[in-house]
């Protein structure tokens, strides 16, 4: 099993829509946890940290789950430029190793 | 405040030639990071530094890779030879003091090789 699974997508759905991807990760020990997004042949950026009770920016809603191993990203009315790769980030380990998932396209269509 | 600085952003080598990537972290940032990002896929941490000593290096395939952080600010990354399958952006980042894993890394551009 890979250390953090996402499904590639890509996610095709039209403006104003709601949509939700979710990211799995196989050590329990893991502690911090993140989502970048990243654009098209552009370097990844921090979208937001995935804290334990939840945390919303605007449209945008991340949350962890411990006891099933996953943490999920929610993006309500959905943007032409939301139109991204949405990299699951997941940190473990003694020194907080990195691992990233493979991404997860999304493509917002008029 | 100026990001992370890398160069070359494009090089084109034939296989079994060397190559040689430079990186400069954010002013401050203790921990540095190289990824390897072939396309299509996330990146691959190769290798982690804090300051100037390795935290991790488990992924660098260390018989044709190596990377050194001598005064703990800028970094260089080694291929030598390179292979076909070594074609990737490799990718460099810092994030500030503090435990790292949770800390935002910030990327630079990346360095887009070619191995033909």
């Amino acid at each position: 099993r890979k250390e953090v699974e996402q499904d590639p997508g890509p996610f095709n759905v039209p403006e104003g829509a709601t949509v939700a991807f979710n990211c799995t990760y196989s050590n329990s020990a893991s502690q911090s946890f993140f989502w970048y997004r990243q654009d098209c042949r552009k370097e990844p950026k921090l979208l937001m940290s995935v804290y334990s009770s939840g945390n919303e920016d605007g449209r945008f809603t991340a949350q962890l789950n411990r006891a099933s191993q996953y943490i999920s990203l929610l993006i309500r009315d959905s943007k032409l430029s939301d139109s991204a790769t949405y990299l699951c980030v997941v940190n473990s380990g003694g020194y907080q190793k990195v691992t990233f998932g493979i991404g997860t396209k999304l493509q917002v269509i008029p | 405040e100026a990001g992370v600085a890398q160069s070359p952003r494009y090089k084109i080598i034939e296989k079994r030639q060397s190559v040689a990537f430079w990186c400069n972290p954010i002013s401050g940032h203790a921990t540095l990071y190289w990824y390897q990002q072939i396309l299509g896929q996330g990146p691959k941490l190769l290798i982690q530094f804090q300051n100037n000593g390795v935290v991790d290096d488990s992924q660098l395939p260390k018989d044709r890779f190596s990377a050194e952080r001598l005064k703990g600010v800028d970094s260089t990354l080694k291929i030598q030879p390179a292979k076909l399958e070594d074609s990737a952006v490799y990718l460099c980042a810092s994030s500030p003091p503090g435990l790292a894993g949770n800390n935002e890394q910030f990327f630079g551009p990346g360095t887009r090789l070619t191995v033909l």
